[in-house]
């Protein structure tokens, strides 16, 4: 099956930091998603981003899908952005998500 | 997020005991699915469901079971459950095909499952 792995596996940023977590997948894919868990363990969905460049506030995310590989950029980090970041990918859209072991991200105030 | 909804949150039983975990979802959405979180780890799919006629196995279903009782829910049961069954267990559901063929996953609180 497909790989998907993320690096850094770890992150401690002084809030306020900027930070690139990046996502590698072995085959080419029609869909990725970064997710956001935080420390209570609900999931929610950042971006859908199978190709291209996305924002939303502080957060953006590029997917180069030739390369295979996507980023997830963090600016002026803030303590709430503490938590694990889980890239996930399908072959084909509407098929099944494959889950990165994640990048956990802790926030110093 | 809210429109899907899972029970129990939290659920503490013994080996052997057979265990249903139950997922709602108001989202009108036709596809659901259950993952598994070790510890540490990503998640892994267990079942899956594109309509309440249609279930499929996942990467690990091997121990569990599904019904899809309804277009708004999807329950998953241990038949016998075992300590490394214990994990937490999410719920999701997807709005395939979304908009420009997008298929965006939605997914529940979780439940955190422990099997002493």
């Amino acid at each position: 099956g497909i790989q998907v792995e993320q690096s850094p596996p770890d992150l401690i940023l002084q809030e306020g930091a900027n930070s690139t977590l990046r996502c590698n997948f072995s085959d080419s894919v029609n869909n990725l998603q970064w997710f956001h868990q935080n420390p209570w363990g609900q999931l929610i969905n950042l971006f859908y981003i199978p190709s291209g460049t996305k924002q939303n506030g502080r957060l953006s995310a590029t997917t180069v899908a030739t390369e295979r590989y996507s980023l997830l950029y963090i600016s002026s980090s803030q303590t709430t952005d503490s938590g694990v970041y889980f890239c996930a990918v399908e072959r084909r859209a509407g098929n099944m998500l494959t889950f990165g072991g994640g990048t956990r991200l802790m926030v110093k105030p | 997020d809210a429109d899907v909804t899972q029970t129990p949150r939290n659920r503490i039983t013994k080996t052997g005991k057979r265990i249903m975990l139950e997922c709602s979802q108001t989202k009108g959405h036709d596809r659901m699915y259950w993952y598994r979180q070790d510890p540490g780890l990503g998640l892994r799919l267990i079942y899956y469901s594109f309509d309440v006629k249609d279930i499929n196995k996942g990467e690990i279903s091997d121990g569990y079971s599904v019904s899809r009782q309804a277009q708004a829910k999807f329950s998953l049961s241990l038949e016998s459950a075992i300590p490394n069954q214990t994990a937490l267990y999410f719920c999701a559901t997807s709005d395939f095909p979304g908009r420009d063929g997008a298929d965006t996953q939605y997914f529940g609180p979780g439940t955190r499952l422990t099997v002493l």
